[in-house]
């Protein structure tokens, strides 16, 4: 089955400009997540999906970060505008539900901002 | 915070068992230890989870301690492509839904 897809695999944008980040999950999984990673860290949650509903975005700054799943599918996460410290690895995962599932993790996006 | 406590970096020969420790001192009876790891560049990859007993599946084993406050990941045949990032995760409650909560991992090398 086809995995987890992400793009674009790479971004470079200036502090204060704008950036979205695109998430297809293995097809049949309701949930979705969205995770920071900082070089040298552990992913961080931003934010969870379940189908189409927020289930915990308790650690998504909501002041610049936003992100929509509209149809219980594919996602998007954008940042607005971005900061220096936005720079990192931005992984999009998915499972099937939110018990004992295993977490299926696209490659991710690296963002640099200058 | 992450739950666990994890050794920053392990070597290990290829061929031979990658034993990674973690301690989890502070577990709550109904949370489950995972494991994940990261090959360079790559998104996490899910190896294993355990509750209380130990499993086993094609990747590895879980061994858990009686009182849960730590467990090993063994790798039994080591290979160089088990080079990578390895997390012990504990799966806590958070509202109505559960969190994993990622540490900074251990960075395993297979050396040939």
């Amino acid at each position: 089955e086809a995995g987890v897809a992400q793009s674009p695999r790479y971004k470079i944008i200036e502090k204060r400009q704008s950036v979205a980040f695109w998430c297809n999950p293995i097809s049949g999984h309701a949930t979705l997540y969205w995770y920071q990673q900082i070089l040298g860290q552990g992913p961080k949650l931003l934010i969870q999906f379940q189908n189409n509903g927020v289930v915990d975005d308790s650690q998504l700054p909501k002041d610049r970060f936003s992100a929509e799943r509209l149809k219980g599918v594919d996602s998007t996460l954008k940042i607005q505008p971005a900061k220096l410290e936005d720079s990192a690895v931005y992984l999009c995962a998915s499972s099937w539900g939110q018990g004992l599932e295993a977490q299926y993790f696209g490659p991710g996006t690296r963002l640099l901002v200058l | 915070d992450a739950k666990t406590t994890q050794p920053p970096s392990m070597d290990c020969a290829e061929g031979r068992a990658a034993n990674l420790p973690c301690n989890h001192s502070t577990i709550s009876g109904n949370e489950y230890v995972y494991w994940y790891r990261q090959i360079h560049s790559q998104g996490p990859q899910y190896i294993i989870h355990g509750l209380k007993n130990n499993e086993t599946n094609e990747m590895a084993s879980l061994i858990i301690t009686e009182d849960r406050k730590s467990s090993t990941l063994i790798l039994p045949h080591a290979t160089l492509r088990d080079t990578a990032v390895y997390y012990c995760i504990v799966r806590v409650p958070a509202d109505s839904n559960y969190q994993l909560i990622w540490g900074a991992g251990t960075k395993l090398i297979i050396k040939p």
